[in-house]
């Protein structure tokens, strides 16, 4: 059973276009993170998300994290080729995580 | 700094035969992870450890060991292989801290196994 549902499953879209990213829990994490995997490599932590409500910001990334800490989105604000790659939320719970099935995000040049 | 090394890189085994997967990390890190992905699944924990000497199972177990002699290298082991064994294999590494926010896990490349 995936306690994280992410959506979409895939996303293709063209350079300086944005994109959205949902993740959606059917339990409370303590945090959430999100990864990002390119071909051929593990997973890469791009943020992690603790208080609900909490924004934060990484260049043209903006991560949330709901109030109720169950979901979470992930914005790309003009998507540019360096951003195609698999991106993955991850609820942790103490020292382990449990992943969605990730979003497969393909920016066009 | 090398970080997480994991080897074989690829490997394809025939049904029955047996392997064991190599994870070695730098970062003296006490907790140790082994990840199976599939299409569509993400990543799914197979075993962990919180320390060297100790092991526990994660989500899907079953058809796996593993072993941490060592603090720095966790073996992941296939007695029997299965083609459901088929799958892209990573390793993870993290230092346990009270600071949430600071609770990373660093992968390996992972391993590609094919099993006939």
């Amino acid at each position: 059973t995936q306690l994280l549902e992410q959506s979409p499953q895939f996303l293709s879209i063209q350079e300086g276009e944005n994109l959205t990213v949902y993740c959606n829990s059917s339990s409370v994490f303590s945090s959430l993170q999100w990864y990002r995997q390119e071909p051929g490599e593990g997973p890469v932590l791009l943020v992690t998300v603790v208080t609900g409500g909490e924004v934060k910001k990484l260049k043209r990334l903006t991560f949330q994290f709901g109030d109720a800490r169950k979901d979470s989105s992930l914005h790309i604000t003009a998507a540019q080729p360096g951003d195609t790659g698999l991106y993955l939320c991850a609820g942790v719970d103490d020292y382990k995580l449990s992943f969605g099935a990730g979003t497969t995000v393909t920016v066009r040049a | 700094n090398a970080g997480v090394t994991q080897t074989p890189k690829f490997r394809v085994l025939k049904t029955g035969q047996s392997m064991t997967l190599l994870c070695a990390q730098d970062m003296n890190h006490e907790y140790m992870y082994w990840y199976r992905q599939d299409p569509g699944m993400g990543l799914r924990l197979i075993h962990y450890s919180v320390g060297e000497g100790t092991t526990a199972k994660g989500e899907v177990p079953d058809g796996y060991n593993v072993s941490r002699l060592k603090k720095q290298n966790f073996l992941l082991g296939l007695e029997s292989a299965a083609p459901s064994q088929t799958s892209v294999y990573f390793c993870a590494s993290s230092y346990p801290g009270r600071n949430l926010a600071k609770n990373i896990q660093y992968f390996g490349a992972g391993t590609r196994l094919s099993v006939l």
